[in-house]
C-alpha cells in the first residue's frame, strides 16, 4: 500500500516561534495532499488542501498566514505553524491521495 | 465544515463479541471509508466501499454501503484486544479528493 511520512512525530516549541512540518509520499507521487487538525478526544479536521505547483485552498476559520502549506513536489508538502501558541498545539496530520487518501502517522505539536 | 454522526460513540465489549457501529449524514456520499486509528498514530484505512448496497468484507471486518448513500456500517467479528482503537467513517463526494470524517467510536476490547 501507499506509504506517507510526516516529520517530525513530536516538536515541542516555545510561543512565538515557528514550527515546519514535513509530509511525504514515500512510494507515489501525489499532486494533492490534505492537511487535518486533531484536538484531544476529537475526529479529524480538514485544514487545507495542497496542491502541487499552486496554493493551497484553507478551509473556512483557518488562517492562510498563520498555518503556511508549501507543495513544491509530488513527494513533498510542508506545513509551518507561524507565531505559534499554546492553543496551536494539537496532532497535525497530513494525507496523500493516491486512488484514496493515505495518512501520515501524525505530527504531536506542543507550544509551551 | 460537515462532519458525519457515527454511533455508539463509545464500546466497551468482552474479547469475542460481535461489534457494530454507523454512521450517518444528512446528505449523499459517493464513497464510504471506514479507518481505524491508535493512539498517537495516523488513520489506517480499513474498508473502502464504492457503489451503494455495497457489503465488503476485510478478513474480520464486514462494511456495508448503506443503500440511500447517507449511511455506513461497520462490523467486527469475534473481537480481540488488539482491536481496540477509534473508528472512524470517511465520506466522499463524486469528483472531490477531500474527505469529511465522522466523530469517531471509541472501541475497548476486555479480555
Amino acid at each position: 500500500g501507499a506509504v506517507v511520512s510526516q516529520h517530525p512525530s513530536r516538536v515541542i516549541c516555545k510561543s512565538g516561534t515557528s514550527v515546519k512540518i514535513e509530509c511525504r509520499s514515500l512510494d507515489f507521487q501525489a499532486t494533492t495532499m490534505f492537511w487535518y487538525r486533531q484536538f484531544p478526544k476529537q475526529s479529524l479536521m480538514l485544514m487545507a488542501t495542497s496542491n502541487e505547483g499552486s496554493k493551497a485552498t484553507y478551509e473556512q476559520g483557518v488562517e492562510k498566514d498563520k498555518f503556511l502549506i508549501n507543495h513544491a513536489s509530488l513527494t513533498l508538502s510542508t506545513l509551518t505553524v507561524t507565531s505559534a501558541h499554546p492553543e496551536d498545539s494539537s496532532f497535525y496530520i497530513c494525507s496523500a491521495w493516491a486512488d484514496t487518501q493515505y495518512f501520515g502517522p501524525g505530527t504531536r505539536l506542543t507550544v509551551l | 465544515g460537515q462532519q458525519l454522526n457515527q454511533s455508539p460513540q463509545s464500546m466497551f465489549i468482552q474479547e469475542g463479541e460481535d461489534v457494530s457501529m454507523n454512521c450517518t449524514s444528512s446528505s449523499i456520499f459517493n464513497t464510504w471509508l471506514w479507518y481505524k486509528q491508535e493512539p498517537g498514530e495516523g488513520p489506517v484505512l480499513l474498508i473502502a466501499l464504492y457503489k451503494a448496497g455495497e457489503l465488503t468484507s476485510n478478513g474480520r471486518l464486514t462494511a456495508q454501503f448503506g443503500i440511500t448513500r447517507k449511511d455506513s456500517f461497520l462490523n467486527i467479528s469475534a473481537s480481540i484486544p488488539s482491536d481496540v482503537g477509534i473508528y472512524f467513517c470517511a465520506g466522499r463526494r463524486t469528483g472531490a479528493n477531500n474527505l469529511f470524517f465522522g466523530t469517531g467510536t471509541r472501541l475497548t476490547v476486555i479480555p
